[in-house]
């Protein structure tokens, strides 16, 4: 059984730009979740994906958008960045549309400048 | 709209002292409450849950529906224990997802 697993783990952008995250799920996961940690907070939701379909979203603006592949792995992609989206960027898989346990994955740092 | 507070952000302690991790909640329904730790350079990993009433790492945590609280116990600190401690709670039913506090910082010295 493998774990979740994101990639890069680092970034720097420049304001203005886009970026794509990238996250796998655990092994036999249907859902994955994405999280925005900025420095001195805690995890904030952003989305979640069941079965390739958005089913949550937080209080984050369309530029922030994601995508759910067949095998469950997903993308998180933030448009026009922002100096405020530099931050910790965690995705977690679970089954059953969130109900199950919360895997986190490393996380991507992303920093804008 | 759900919240979670941790009003400590760091809480230091010496080994073998007691140690009590503060979280209060607000939400209008009944929730499900966990507590989250990441040790250094560790993703962050579920240390327990309410529902599950087990003691985790010598770790406990009663929910107070009252005082919607809670607190993350353990009597005597290990310096292994030194974390950062997340408290969360998710809706009950689908699309459920967690909402976290900021977090304390468990510093164990000898």
């Amino acid at each position: 059984e493998t774990g979740v697993t994101q990639s890069p783990t680092h970034l720097i952008k420049t304001r203005g730009q886009q970026v794509t995250l990238r996250c796998s799920s655990q092994s036999g996961h249907n859902t994955v979740s994405w999280y925005q940690q900025a420095l001195g907070q805690g995890p904030q939701f952003i989305f979640q994906y069941y079965r390739e379909e958005e089913n949550g979203r937080g209080n984050f603006p369309p530029r922030f958008s994601g995508l759910q592949f067949p095998n469950y792995s997903s993308e998180l992609n933030v448009n026009a960045l922002e100096l405020d989206d530099s931050a910790l960027y965690l995705c977690a898989s679970s089954v059953g549309q969130g109900s199950g346990e919360a895997f986190f994955g490393q996380g991507t740092r992303l920093t804008v400048v | 709209a759900q919240r979670v507070t941790q009003p400590e952000k760091l809480l230091s302690v010496f080994k073998g002292a007691p140690v009590e991790l503060k979280c209060n909640y607000s939400y209008s329904g009944s929730p499900e409450l966990f507590w989250y730790v990441q040790y250094s350079r560790q993703r962050l990993q579920l240390l327990l849950r309410h529902i599950s009433r087990e003691s985790i790492k010598g770790f406990t945590a009663d929910l107070n529906k009252g005082e919607t609280s809670f607190h993350l116990k353990k009597p005597f600190a290990q310096e292994e224990d030194s974390a950062m401690y997340y408290c969360a709670l998710k809706r009950k039913g689908r699309y459920s997802t967690l909402t976290f506090g900021k977090g304390t910082m468990l510093l164990v010295s000898p």
